[in-house]
């Protein structure tokens, strides 16, 4: 069975970093690409962007470089991303996504969420 | 980047009744193989999305049979043949075609 198990919720001050992570299962993790997500409270989802889980290659939104950085552990079949210089703007669920095998793949599995909230 | 637009639902629905959501994107999603890039989700309250209708309208697996997906390039439907207590939730639609990818705004459905 495939899974995605994200990292716990986070409280941080703005300006700091936070590290997300999404400890994946049931799949060979270096064949598939991994997403990342942004939802804000009752707004629409935004893609952040992609790394492959065989070499860490990565495509990003345009919007998000500079803010979020993503790479992966192999050994452990993790993807992380990492949010830096944090404002409220950043206080949302943040989701990992795989994209499936398919050509121009859709999102078939997600990770439960996290809720970042940055707060001084 | 693609935009797509979603329209709404005359919220609540009877249950049992059937129901189309609707979904426009600002380019056409048809790509050179054939293939329409349409993917539609369903995130209920407090849940994380799952995939219901790929390329327009491939089932994912375990979807029911009650979800429908059809379009051209540009506009899109997805159908719910009766729609059920658990179908409770806000749809999405999301183009697959190019990067950045993205996201309808969302239809929210309730349940009478």
């Amino acid at each position: 069975e495939v899974q995605l198990q994200q990292s716990g919720a986070e409280l941080v001050k703005p300006g700091a970093s936070v590290k997300l992570s999404c400890k994946t299962s049931g799949y060979t993790f270096s064949n598939y690409y991994m997403s990342w997500l942004k939802q804000m409270p009752g707004q629409n989802i935004e893609w952040i962007g992609n790394i492959y889980g065989g070499n860490g290659g990565t495509g990003y939104n345009q919007k998000f470089k500079g803010k979020a950085t993503l790479t992966v552990d192999k050994s452990s079949s993790t993807a992380y991303m990492d949010l830096s210089s944090l404002t409220s703007e950043d206080s949302a669920v943040y989701f990992c996504a795989r994209l499936s095998i398919l050509p121009k793949s859709p999102f078939d599995y997600w990770g439960q969420g996290v809720m970042v909230t940055v707060s001084s | 980047d693609i935009v797509m637009t979603q329209g709404a639902l005359p919220n609540p629905v009877p249950s049992g009744e059937s129901v189309s959501i609707t979904c426009r994107s600002s380019k056409s999603l048809l790509y050179s193989d054939g293939k329409t890039y349409l993917n539609w989700y369903l995130q209920r309250p407090g849940q994380s999305p799952q995939l219901l209708i790929y390329w327009m309208s491939t089932r994912a697996s375990g979807v029911s049979d009650r979800f429908s997906g059809s379009g051209s390039g540009t506009d899109f439907t997805l159908k719910i043949s009766g729609v059920e207590a658990e179908d409770v939730g806000v749809y999405y639609c999301q183009q697959g075609l190019e990067f950045p990818l993205t996201f309808g705004s969302g239809t929210k459905l309730e349940i009478k």
